[in-house]
């Protein structure tokens, strides 16, 4: 049975930081991999998708890597902002499987 | 082009009554999928629907819940007398194609229905 876990549950840092979220899985079969974000009372917002045959990808300040054969992934926020306070959740698509397995999320918080 | 409409926002529900939680996904998306979000805990994989088929369901309690997915209208999650662990988020969430998060096409996500059982 796959389980997500992401380090650290919870972080508070001054803004301007760059920042990583960390992300483990532990059957490295996957298919995909994504990292959504979650505002208060609020859906989910796919930031970034790597597929497994990738290593990272980047959009604006986020980059997110994966090392499959590990079971890793990371998220890195450069120069954060206060803006970037929400929950970051990491999510894993099993081959052949039509359900995404989620961790339970890392609640970070930018102090303007 | 509006994103995926879930209603309603709130819910609430004294055990033992039906609730029926609706969703619309994004215009040209054909494939439906609902989570949950127990306080505290992940969101969790329900059900997996296409239109009038549903195609994974391994992750829907065995009891009391069922959804659909019509050729018209919106999906239906359908949870028949309720108790106080069913108090969650449900959100779901729709595709243009069967594998979520396939090339360019990210998973989108309604804002959720939020269940509370009294």
């Amino acid at each position: 049975k796959q389980e997500v876990t992401q380090i650290p549950a919870a972080l508070s840092v001054p803004e301007g930081e760059n920042l990583v979220l960390n992300c483990s899985f532990t059957d490295s079969a996957i298919y995909n991999l994504q990292w959504f974000r979650q505002d208060p009372g609020k859906g989910l917002t796919s930031l970034l998708l790597i597929q497994s045959s990738q290593r990272e990808q980047t959009s604006g300040r986020l980059n997110a890597s994966l090392d499959k054969s590990s079971g890793r992934s990371t998220l890195y926020i450069a120069a954060s902002q206060p803006g970037d306070s929400a929950t970051y959740l990491c999510a894993v698509r099993r081959g052949g499987a039509d359900g995404l397995t989620f961790g339970k999320g890392t609640h970070l918080i930018i102090q303007p | 082009n509006a994103g995926v409409m879930q209603n309603p926002r709130h819910l609430v529900r004294r055990r033992g009554q039906e609730a029926r939680l609706r969703c619309s996904p994004m215009k040209g998306h054909s494939h439906v999928y609902w989570y949950r979000q127990l306080p505290e805990e992940g969101l969790k994989f329900m059900v997996y629907l296409q239109k009038e088929n549903i195609i994974d369901e391994s992750g829907m309690p065995k009891e009391r819940f069922s959804a659909e997915f019509p050729k018209e209208g919106p999906s239906i999650l359908r949870i028949q007398q309720v108790v106080r662990g069913d108090s969650a988020a449900y959100f779901c969430a729709s595709s243009p194609y069967r594998e979520q998060g396939a090339r360019n096409s990210p998973l989108h996500f309604g804002n959720g229905t939020r269940l509370t059982v009294t």
